[in-house]
């Protein structure tokens, strides 16, 4: 499975932008790239999705960068409901398309 | 909106003990995922089923983990002898099918402790 690689941890003042990198240099030009969060004592959620462009949702904006081997997921005004642990995950259709390989993500931190 | 159900929430057993968890995915959806996640860490693929065929278990460990989903809806992950590094969340997961595109839906999970 190709590997995502993400930051430990970020801090975010509260109603300020936050930009969550990760880096997946091996992924194969049929990869999707799916964001989720997951909350405090809860189950994770999906985010958003893309695979060449970038994409827009109610939640966040996801930006891939040209060649693929990079992306950043945007919250574009961080609250405190945000504060959660991030993973960015690739989806192989090579092998098995529905798995998800998660990796530690990135803890985000919102300041109030 | 649907939610994926599982249950119980929280389970305390003493080692060599059987444990049962049991998850019911939203209605429709095809694909089933059972994951561990240990505490810090992301979750971790058991065990993927299709209707009622397994598609993935490479990582289930079938000496004493096993699980079913008989009718294609609902399922139950079964672990015997428990062990005291089975101590995690146990999350079950559903999506409509198994493409890369899907969302996967998750349950609030099942906090396993082992004594």
């Amino acid at each position: 499975d190709a590997k995502t690689t993400q930051p430990n941890s970020m801090e975010s003042n509260e109603e300020e932008p936050v930009h969550l990198p990760c880096n997946h240099s091996t992924i194969s030009g049929t990869d999707y790239i799916h964001w989720y969060r997951q909350l405090p004592s809860q189950g994770p959620e999906y985010v958003i999705h893309g695979l060449t462009s970038n994409v827009n949702n109610r939640m966040a904006s996801l930006a891939i960068a040209e060649d693929r081997k990079s992306s950043t997921l945007i919250l574009h005004r961080a609250t405190l409901r945000d504060a959660a642990v991030y993973y960015c995950i690739l989806r192989d259709s090579n092998t098995n398309a529905g798995k998800s390989t998660f990796g530690d993500g990135t803890t985000l931190t919102v300041k109030p | 909106e649907a939610e994926v159900a599982q249950s119980p929430r929280y389970k305390i057993t003493e080692k060599s003990q059987a444990v049962a968890f049991w998850c019911d995915p939203i209605s429709g959806h095809a694909t089933l995922y059972w994951y561990r996640q240990i505490l810090g860490q992301g979750p971790e693929l058991l065990v993927q089923f299709q209707d009622e065929s397994v598609v993935d278990d490479s990582q289930l460990p079938k000496d004493r983990f096993s699980a079913e989903r008989l009718k294609g809806v609902d399922s139950t992950l079964k672990i015997q002898p428990a062990e005291l590094g089975d101590s995690a969340m146990y999350l079950c997961a559903s999506s409509l099918g198994g493409d890369r595109t899907d969302t996967q839906y998750f349950g609030p999970g099942t906090r396993l402790t082992v004594l």
